[in-house]
């Protein structure tokens, strides 16, 4: 059971926009940054958004992170084919059980 | 370039313990507020962070796992070890390791490393 909780999946068309969301607590997303990950089947996580909203270099404005409260969201807009992968989120975490990053569960996304 | 390579056992029999090597390229865990951490994927699952050692040799452990791990580095070698103890076969997962810089998550990762836990 991970400590952030995402849809386990996600599904949408050409060119359509989808929103996946991360729901965690006041002890991590509440008060820290939240960060989204992108990972192709076969290969390592890639580093989509960082806190919270924004864009590493190289990483398509299509790509767009908000968060409120203890919950955030990952948009994709104008969604293509090659968006097909799983998407996760972490935040670090300042609990009574000491500071340790946590992530979601993923979500899969389907290009239909 | 940053670059992170991780290296180990394929195979480890259960009960054994476990020694993952990191190599670092591209950047110094010398440098002020950067930190290397671990993380690993059993197969066909989610993310899950095991570890992490900063510049100043400050650690952060897995709560569900801090009393079978240990995280240390070798800034001359330019390497970050990760030991597991006890390993068990539901250990099996491919394993990362990730540079972590100063305020930020984890942003290269390495390619990972797979390993089984069976006798």
């Amino acid at each position: 059971q991970s400590v952030l909780t995402q849809p386990p999946s996600a599904s949408g068309t050409p060119g359509q926009r989808v929103t996946i969301s991360c729901s965690g607590s006041n002890s991590n997303i509440g008060i820290n940054y939240i960060f989204w990950y992108q990972q192709l089947p076969g290969t390592a996580p890639k580093l989509l958004i960082q806190k919270n909203n924004q864009r590493p270099s190289g990483v398509p404005d299509r790509f767009s992170g908000s968060k409120s409260g203890t919950s955030a969201s990952l948009a994709i807009s104008g969604l293509r084919s090659e968006d097909e992968a799983d998407y996760y989120c972490a935040a670090w975490d300042d609990s009574l059980s000491g500071q340790h990053w946590v992530f979601g569960g993923g979500t899969k996304l389907t290009v239909l | 370039q940053i670059t992170l390579k991780e290296s180990g056992p394929t195979l480890v029999k259960p009960t054994q313990t476990l020694t993952l090597t990191c190599t670092l390229s591209g950047f110094s865990l010398r440098t002020t507020g950067v930190g290397v951490g671990w993380i690993r994927q059993p197969p066909g699952k989610a993310l899950e962070w095991l570890a992490l050692i900063y510049w100043d040799d400050d650690k952060r452990y897995s709560p569900s796992l801090k009393n079978r791990l240990t995280i240390t580095k070798d800034t001359s070698k330019n390497q970050v070890v990760l030991t597991m103890t006890n390993m068990d076969p539901v250990d099996t997962a491919t394993y990362y390791c990730a540079h972590r810089p100063d305020l930020g998550a984890f942003d290269v990762w390495g390619q990972g490393t797979m390993v089984i836990v069976s006798s």
